[in-house]
């Protein structure tokens, strides 16, 4: 099946700085990527859409300001925790999509795990 | 509203069968998904169904689906103590391309 790799797969980090996560289709081309974040032991709440080359769609409550994503390729799409506090602490998934409607199949990446002190 | 509820825990002894159940909202999803998370890890997609489908089975695992109650379970065969993990439904409800997840189930296998 397509792989997702995302990395760094933990970083633990001051607060009040700010980290980007990067995620790679490596054998797809994944036209849409979705941004989920976990909080411990709790369900995948998505965060955001982004389709290449246009701006991402936030859901309700999450900060387009303070969660930069950019999907500059077919393949590569990053989110940055911006002045990251430790509320921001949690495991962020990305996934990719192909992009053919309702059958579509969406890959996960491995996943991040963000510390911040 | 789009909740997909499952109960949170189910344990069986090992070589038994594992009944994991979600109910979900929208009755236009078109597939529905289940998901298995190991501890840190990521998710893996282990089966769908297609909406117009009553049942699916793929080796152990079979898949039930009920759309007039909005139901769904996921049955997993002869359970191993490798099946141990955190098992997620998952609905694209209409009009949406990402997914709804349940809560999730944490499944643990005793020996």
């Amino acid at each position: 099946g397509a792989v997702v790799s995302q990395h760094p797969s933990w970083v633990i980090c001051k607060s009040g700085t700010s980290v980007k996560i990067e995620c790679r289709s490596l054998d797809f081309q994944a036209t849409t990527m979705f941004w989920y974040r976990q909080f411990p032991k709790q369900s995948l709440m998505l965060m955001a859409t982004s389709n290449e080359g246009s701006k991402a769609t936030y859901e309700q409550g999450v900060e387009k300001d303070k969660f930069l994503i950019n999907h500059a390729s077919l393949t590569l799409s990053t989110l940055t925790v911006t002045s990251a506090h430790p509320e921001d602490s949690s495991f962020y998934i990305c996934s990719g999509g192909t992009g053919q409607g309702a059958g579509e199949t969406q890959y996960f990446g491995p996943g991040t795990r963000l510390l911040v002190l | 509203g789009e909740d997909v509820e499952q109960s949170l825990f189910l344990s069986v002894r090992e070589g038994d069968s594992s009944v994991i159940n979600c109910t979900y909202t929208d009755s236009s999803s078109t597939y529905l998904y289940w998901y298995k998370q190991e501890p840190g890890a990521g998710l893996q997609l282990l089966t769908y169904i297609f909406s117009n489908m009553d049942m699916k089975q793929d080796q152990r695992l079979t898949v039930l689906l009920n759309k007039k109650d909005k139901h769904l379970s996921l049955r997993i065969a002869d359970t191993q103590t490798g099946d141990s993990a955190i098992y997620f439904c998952a609905e694209i409800p209409t009009g949406r391309r990402a997914l709804t997840f349940g809560s999730g189930t944490r499944l643990q296998v005793q020996p």
